[in-house]
């Protein structure tokens, strides 16, 4: 079954404590990407890879690292959350833009 | 200025009603444009997608795309509480190889049985 998994799913933290998101898809796909979906706001693009080694900055990358070694997995590092990083994340995996894409289940985070 | 713009709603509607969402946008750079439907509590799913002006049908769903007018369009003909969803437009321009992708808000939709 093609899937693209999350974990954790609910995380609740402390300003500056490091944590990780990861992110892991089994369907080959070259591209993966990190959103964040805040009220009023919609979905907003973090960060995104096109293949191993190879990511860029979305549209609001301040404050979140990305690492892509291999292909399947696309953790999100927040290496110092702050409270206007609580917010409800997702990875998304695809071939091509307009290919069907794989939304991960969503990552609830609260940073106190 | 938001690039893409969305009415949020909440919109209401009677089961069987024909549903129309839109969404504006300011960037002509914008090539790619596609609908998502999101329950609650789940991740989006891209339902349909179009590259140039015109419509683009797949059973029950339209999406019509004005470019002269910066303005897309998702029509839900026959519509059931199944429908019932935040409906969220997204467009992609092309950057270094790769095709960013900008979301709009989202409308959420009610099909009331």
């Amino acid at each position: 079954e093609a899937q693209v998994t999350q974990n954790p799913r609910y995380l609740i933290t402390v300003t500056g404590k490091k944590l990780t998101v990861t992110c892991s898809q089994n369907m080959n796909h070259e591209y993966m990407s990190w959103y964040r979906q805040d009220p009023g706001l919609g979905l907003r693009q973090i960060y995104y890879s096109m293949n191993v080694e190879v990511t860029d900055k979305g549209d609001v990358p301040e404050g979140y690292k990305v690492s892509r070694k291999e292909k399947r997995n696309f953790p999100l590092i927040l290496e110092s959350p702050s409270p206007n990083q609580t917010s409800l994340y997702f990875c998304a995996s695809y071939q091509w833009v307009t290919d069907t894409q794989y939304f991960g289940p969503g990552t609830r985070l609260t940073v106190l | 200025q938001k690039e893409v713009e969305q009415d949020p709603g909440p919109l209401s509607v009677p089961e069987g009603a024909i549903v129309s969402l839109n969404c504006t946008y300011s960037n002509s750079a914008f090539q790619y444009f596609m609908w998502y439907r999101q329950y609650s509590r789940k991740g989006p799913e891209l339902l349909m997608y179009t590259y140039s002006s015109g419509n683009k049908e797949d059973g029950r769903f339209t999406a019509q795309v004005d470019k002269s007018s910066k303005y897309i369009s998702l029509f839900i003909r026959d519509s059931q509480p199944s429908d019932s969803a935040t409906y969220l437009c997204a467009m992609t321009r092309a950057s270094g190889g790769y095709q960013k992708v900008t979301f709009g808000t989202g409308t959420k939709l009610q099909v009331i049985p």
